[in-house]
């Protein structure tokens, strides 16, 4: 069985500090699939992210830095520099090959304090 | 480029009474779709997908049913809504799997927040 574990579940720092959020998976498919959601306020998830098994490469994107380590079954993602816009509920999430179904980690509050 | 659509965007209904919710694709074709729902403060929690027209996979079993009478077109009702079906729907769709990738990500629609009194 798949399983996505988010073990901080709620975050506060002051604007400009970085951040990290912790995720966790566990399956025993070889062939799966990882992703971030952002949901603000308003509700919305917003698709931040997908990595497949096989790419481990840490990837950047402007403020927002993602580590994929196979060894330790994690895939955390690092805000750099936080910004008040960025207080949101974020998610985690897992999906193994031709499954038509994404397992969600419940979750990490982040509250970016002016 | 692909659009998802959800109305209500909020709906207050009174115990006992009927829901409908709507859903609908625009820009894809044989999309998976989903319904989920967050009640406050926590979590997602998957209640149907749809992998075509008339195919329904339940996850939860509750008085809550969905339909897929078109292919870019998700239905979520209730014949009596109880106190704990209060919550944001969310409808989601991703790329159909049968003949395209292996897996891909979910695109999400802006929500209804369901309150029932």
């Amino acid at each position: 069985a798949q399983k996505v574990t988010q073990a901080q579940t709620e975050i506060s720092v002051v604007e400009k500090e970085d951040v990290t959020l912790d995720c966790v998976y566990e399956t025993r498919d070889t062939t799966y699939y990882l992703f971030w959601y952002k949901q603000p306020p308003s509700g919305e998830l917003v698709f931040l992210i997908r990595r497949n098994s096989f790419d481990e490469q840490n990837e950047i994107s402007g403020r927002y830095s993602w580590n994929f380590q196979k060894s330790t079954s994690s895939f955390n993602f690092t805000i750099t520099a936080s910004q008040v816009v960025d207080s949101a509920v974020y998610f985690c999430a897992l999906s193994v090959n031709r499954d038509d179904k994404i397992i969600f980690g419940k979750g990490t509050r982040l509250h970016i304090l002016p | 480029s692909q659009t998802i659509h959800q109305w209500p965007a909020t709906l207050v209904q009174p115990v006992g009474s009927p829901l409908s919710l709507e859903c609908t694709v625009e820009g894809t074709s044989n999309p998976n779709l989903y319904w989920y729902r967050q009640a406050a403060g926590r979590g997602l929690q998957l209640l149907f997908y749809s992998v075509g027209i008339g195919q329904i996979s339940s996850e939860v079993p509750q008085n809550l049913s969905a339909s897929r009478p078109q292919d870019r077109q998700f239905i979520l009702s209730s014949k009596k809504l109880l106190l704990s079906d209060s919550g944001f729907y969310l409808c989601a769709w991703s790329v159909e799997m049968r003949s395209g990738p292996t897996s891909y990500e979910q695109y999400f629609g802006p929500g209804t927040r369901l309150t029932v009194t």
